[in-house]
């Protein structure tokens, strides 16, 4: 069945510091990709739709600025997290699709700690 | 607006059926999904149910939907340990596309 990897699985930084958390589709194309967030728990929540090739949508509520998305190609997403701090620490999964309407594939989540 | 309910928690013995219930508030949710999510994992897929059904199985896994009262559930027969694990549904709105609304999840205990 489908793919999608996330990497890094588990990322501790400092207070300040931004991390990268990459979504790949890795065997199919995926021109929609979307961010979740998770809390402790809590249900998944949208943070952002992320189109290839055009800038992400962003839930309301969420900090565009603070949560940089790029999906540079077809197989690829990025979250950027800006000078975290604390309360960005969380669960954050990615999920994919191969078309508009089609199944979902989930990511295996990255957990984020910030110090 | 869009919400979905689930009750937190679920104990079962192994052998036993286990029922886990959602509602939702869209009328207009055209897919219902459950997903499982094992600890610090992403979320599989396990079934799905077109909203002009009632009713669909799949092995041991019996989806119902109530439509008229936005009720949807889950049962999984002869639930084994490696059941234990958090449970979502959730719903697809009308306007097409992958967004999905999903419920607060259900985490289910499976005890010997």
């Amino acid at each position: 069945g489908a793919v999608v990897s996330q990497h890094p699985s588990r990322v501790i930084c400092k207070s300040g510091t931004s991390v990268k958390i990459e979504c790949r589709s890795l065997d199919f194309q995926a021109t929609t990709m979307f961010w979740y967030r998770q809390f402790p728990k809590k249900s998944l929540m949208l943070m952002a739709t992320s189109n290839e090739g055009s800038k992400a949508t962003y839930e309301q509520g969420v900090e565009k600025d603070k949560f940089l998305i790029n999906h540079a190609s077809l197989t690829l997403s990025t979250l950027t997290v800006t000078s975290a701090h604390p309360e960005d620490s969380s669960f954050y999964i990615c999920s994919a699709s191969s078309r508009d309407g089609g199944e979902l594939f989930f990511g295996e989540g990255s957990r984020l700690t910030v110090l | 607006g869009e919400d979905v309910e689930q009750s937190l928690f679920l104990s079962v013995r192994e052998g036993d059926s286990s029922v886990i219930n959602c509602t939702y508030t869209d009328s207009s949710s055209t897919y219902l999904y459950w997903y499982k999510q094992e600890p610090g994992a992403g979320l599989q897929l396990l079934t799905y149910i077109f909203s002009n059904m009632d009713m669909k199985q799949d092995q041991r896994l019996t989806v119902l939907l109530n439509k008229k009262d936005k009720h949807l559930s889950l049962r999984i027969a002869d639930t084994q340990t490696g059941d234990s694990a958090i449970y979502f549904c959730a719903e697809r709105g009308p306007g097409g596309g992958n967004k999905l609304t999903f419920g607060t999840g259900t985490q289910l205990k499976v005890e010997l």
